[in-house]
């Protein structure tokens, strides 16, 4: 089945530094999703593309759809310790699309030292 | 004003026993999932429901029965438990149907530990 590949699976930055994640798969997928987990509470959806070459920000995030439409990443600017947690790439798999069924990458783990 | 909530928030029950944790959204969405996570914070569908109706089905356990007395609830019942279901089970809600390609909203999980 569609697999997405995220790396790295784990960071530790100091505060202030820019971060950078990405996730790849080998299949085309029509829809990139990121989201993050704090611990003890569900994913939080961060920031939603749709069109392949889109790049989109919400405040200090910025990701963006790749253009194979087979990865994408999240940058986080100036890194702050509330930027803790886990950070999961999805996506909705093409031409699977119909079905519904959202895959996760296996996470990043990111810490910041103050 | 919780959008998707689900209790318990823990659960902690021996081997055998069947339980039932509850999922209700006030989103108005018309579709809503169970997802499993692992210890490795892996996160995967186990269900997911349109409107009442079952769309996903992933290859889970005749034990796991999900129930969706309305579009708003999707409550997931486990028979028989076993100490390979302790995990963190997340529902989630969507807008439009299942090939909306929308983003997930997620409830904050309800940590199973089977003893």
């Amino acid at each position: 089945g569609q697999q997405l590949n995220q790396s790295p699976q784990s960071m530790f930055i100091q505060e202030g530094e820019d971060v950078s994640m990405n996730c790849t798969s080998s299949s085309i997928f029509n829809t990139w999703l990121w989201y993050k987990q704090d611990p003890g509470e569900g994913p939080v959806l961060l920031i939603a593309l749709y069109k392949a070459g889109e790049l989109t920000s919400n405040g200090r995030l910025t990701a963006q759809f790749g253009i194979t439409r087979k990865d994408s990443f999240l940058n986080i600017s100036a890194s702050i310790p509330s930027d803790v947690g886990i950070y999961f790439c999805a996506g909705y798999p093409t031409p699977s699309s119909n079905t519904g069924k959202l895959i996760f990458g296996q996470g990043t783990t990111l810490q910041v030292k103050p | 004003d919780t959008a998707v909530s689900q209790t318990p928030k823990y659960l902690v029950t021996q081997m055998g026993n069947d339980k039932s944790i509850k999922c209700e959204q006030n989103l108005g969405h018309d579709t809503m999932y169970w997802y499993k996570q692992d210890s490795k914070k892996f996160l995967k569908i186990m269900f997911s429901y349109n409107n009442k109706e079952l769309i996903i089905n992933e290859t889970v356990p005749n034990r796991f029965s999900p129930k969706s007395p309305d579009k708003a609830h999707l409550n997931l019942h486990i028979n028989s438990l076993e100490l390979g279901d302790s995990a963190v089970y997340f529902c989630a809600s969507s807008h439009g149907s299942g090939a909306s390609n929308s983003p997930l909203h997620f409830g904050n999980g309800t940590r199973l530990t089977v003893t």
